[in-house]
């Protein structure tokens, strides 16, 4: 797996309060990836990280922010959540040319 | 575990078939290409990769095969076990960046 862990794995929320993602890799990745994953859209990127204070947006990174302060996490920031962002939320590293997945966050806004 | 099921195009096959699952890309600057298996309630894993100037690469079991003239990428699984069955995605990356483009997906079902 890569070392990495995200939290929290399940999450039900209400629409308009804020929610931070939290993705935590130990192996010194320089790459890490926000995805969010729905039926019939597979895989579709939020914001990624190319270096610490080093992100940028994916194609669906509207209502999204990021904040990657320490090589080891990068959050993921809904400001005021939306029932549109229920979800599940998958953070990625990049090894050599390969990525590896996190476990997933089932995110709900109701 | 996580639904990423739902709306997906569907293969069924019996255990012991071969299995091909196709993926159709758009980029024809694309020079690498991932395909993944994603089991219920896991994340994405990869399986096996190749890059534009092949056309045809073999691992334990699996085999990708590129046809660059109409984009088309498939994956062959031999011998298709019960443990196969998830979700495969295609993904393609171009000009070297670090950002795979995702296909939708295919679910595959192995009936034991």
């Amino acid at each position: 797996d890569a070392g990495i862990t995200q939290s929290p794995r399940h999450k039900v929320t209400e629409t308009g309060t804020p929610v931070t993602l939290r993705c935590h890799q130990t192996e010194n990745h320089r790459y890490m990836y926000w995805y969010r994953q729905d039926p019939g859209h597979g895989l579709r990127l939020i914001h990624y990280s190319y270096g610490v204070k080093d992100t940028d947006k994916g194609e669906v990174s509207d209502g999204y922010s990021v904040s990657r302060s320490k090589t080891e996490d990068f959050l993921l920031t809904l400001e005021s959540a939306t029932s549109s962002q229920t979800s599940v939320y998958f953070c990625a590293i990049l090894e050599g040319s390969e990525q590896f997945f996190g476990p997933g966050t089932r995110l709900t806004v109701l | 575990g996580e639904s990423v099921g739902l709306h997906l195009p569907t293969l069924s096959v019996q255990e012991g078939d071969n299995s091909i699952i196709n993926c159709a890309y758009s980029n024809s600057a694309s020079d690498y290409f991932i395909w993944y298996k994603q089991e219920s309630g896991k994340g994405p894993q990869f399986i096996i990769d190749i890059r534009s100037n092949m056309d045809k690469r073999q691992g334990q079991r699996v085999t990708v095969l590129l046809n660059k003239t109409v984009k088309h990428l498939s994956l062959q699984i031999a011998a298709t076990q019960p443990g196969d069955s998830a979700v495969y995605f295609c993904a393609e990356i171009s000009g070297g960046s670090y950002i795979p483009t995702f296909g939708r997906g295919t679910s595959l079902i192995v009936h034991p």
